[in-house]
């Protein structure tokens, strides 16, 4: 089934640890997204990549990394957690980057730091 | 900067009742809007897409409405069941800084049976 893949699907991990949060998608679209989900701060953009090769930053990308070497794969490192970044991780990919057209989500990464 | 809003937060119902979510914007300016449902634990899941120059579009039970000029998009549920207990989000694809969606902080629908 065609999708988008996100890996692990929950975490726990001490501060000061650095962590590789993983995205695949098989639909070859063009722009991938990540977003952090809290609550009552809802889903905030991390960052986000409009074709491979190319990366952004979103609304809240401090302490966060993203590389995109191909057009299936979008990782999100956490360089050093810290414990504000527990949160629910969700990647998203879209067919095209500008007037996205529709949005696909991952069913996300549950990630707690310590 | 572009503002999503939902109203209500949350919302219960009986089974078999029409419903309506609302989502409301400040920024017209934009590409599409789009409606998502999200069930506990899991990701987001796309119900309808509007683009800016349509006015509505309809998806079974589900029918979707946008007033661009008014900034406001309605999400209408006919004969509500169950199963349509989710979260629904609305997110606008804003021109002005369109590398991302904004969404609304969700409406938590629960269908009574």
């Amino acid at each position: 089934i065609a999708g988008i893949t996100q890996a692990p699907t929950s975490q726990i991990l001490a501060a000061g640890r650095r962590m590789t949060l993983r995205c695949t998608q098989d639909m070859r679209h063009n722009a991938m997204y990540w977003y952090r989900q809290d609550l009552g701060l809802g889903l905030r953009l991390i960052h986000y990549s409009n074709t491979a090769g190319t990366t952004g930053k979103g609304e809240v990308p401090d302490g966060y990394s993203v590389s995109r070497a191909n057009t299936d794969d979008f990782p999100l490192t956490l360089a050093s957690a810290v414990p504000s970044q527990t949160s629910v991780y969700f990647c998203a990919s879209s067919r095209l980057a500008v007037n996205t057209g529709e949005l696909f989500f991952g069913e996300g990464s549950r990630l707690t730091v310590l | 900067k572009q503002e999503v809003t939902q109203i209500p937060a949350a919302l219960s119902v009986p089974e078999g009742e029409n419903l309506v979510l609302n989502c409301s914007f400040t920024d017209s300016a934009i590409y599409n809007l789009q409606w998502f449902r999200q069930d506990p634990g899991k990701g987001l899941t796309s119900l309808l897409l509007i683009q800016s120059s349509q006015r509505e579009q309809t998806s079974g039970r589900l029918n979707a409405s946008l007033d661009k000029s008014s900034g406001r998009s309605t999400l209408y549920i006919a004969a509500s069941q169950p199963g349509d207990s989710a979260t629904y989000l609305c997110a606008v694809n804003t021109i002005q800084g369109a590398q991302k969606l904004v969404f609304g902080q969700g409406t938590r629908l629960t269908i009574n049976p």
